[in-house]
């Protein structure tokens, strides 16, 4: 079965600190997506990026970078010069690659979220 | 715009009474997705449908119920065997149900007892 683990429950940073947030996975499968999502106080998750098991690059986006590394099936996420808009609660999340064939079967398993709040 | 809309964004339930939420997307996607979130948790799968008429149930469907008779719309009705309904429920959509497939998330109606 599939797991995802957090183990940062909350984090707090003061503004323009860098931060990382752990995710590691159990899977047994051989092909699978990584997916990491934004919870501001709003409620709506917002979807951040997705990265397939065989794609082991890191990935910058502007202040966001990721960290994936198979060896230790660990996903991870960092904030670098992090603001006051950061703060939110981060999921990461891990699907199965069984594509649509009509059988169903399929889920996207998430972590418990870790919280990060940003101090002025 | 294209997204995803729910409603109510709060809802109170009586004791023994069915509930229903609405979730609406205008993405034209296949697959729409209801989830739930207890404080402090991840998000749980109560149910998915991959195509309209069709839905399948997720870990926890047990006192809930869904129909899917629009492609647009993937309503949920949480029965009164639902014990402990109160938490926050999020509604998704993908283009289809595929592990590669990105789930789009809408703001969620959050549910108390009253």
């Amino acid at each position: 079965a599939q797991k995802v683990t957090q183990a940062q429950t909350e984090i707090s940073v003061v503004e323009k600190e860098d931060v990382t947030l752990d995710c590691v996975y159990e899977t047994r499968d051989t092909t699978y997506y990584l997916f990491w999502y934004k919870q501001p106080p709003s409620g709506e998750l917002v979807f951040l990026i997705r990265r397939n098991s065989f794609d082991e690059q890191n990935e910058i986006s502007g202040r966001y970078s990721w960290n994936f590394q198979k060896s230790t099936s660990s996903f991870n996420f960092t904030i670098t010069a992090s603001q006051v808009v950061d703060s939110a609660v981060y999921f990461c999340a891990l699907s199965e690659a069984r594509d649509y064939s009509g059988a169903g079967s399929y889920q996207l398993t998430f972590g418990k979220g870790t919280k990060l709040s940003v101090i002025p | 715009d294209g997204g995803i809309t729910q409603s109510p964004k709060y809802l109170f339930r009586k004791e023994g009474q069915n509930v229903t939420l609405s979730c609406e997307q205008n993405l034209n996607h296949d697959a729409m997705y209801w989830y739930r979130q207890d404080p402090g948790q991840g998000l749980r799968l109560i149910y998915y449908s991959q195509i309209v008429n069709d839905f399948q149930k997720g870990d926890i469907a047990e006192g809930y119920s869904v129909s899917r008779e629009k492609k647009e719309s993937f309503p949920l009705t949480v029965t009164s065997a639902q014990k402990n309904p109160t938490a926050f429920y999020l509604c998704a959509s993908s283009i289809r149900q595929a592990a590669s497939e990105t789930q789009y998330f809408g703001p969620g109606t959050r549910l108390l007892v009253l």
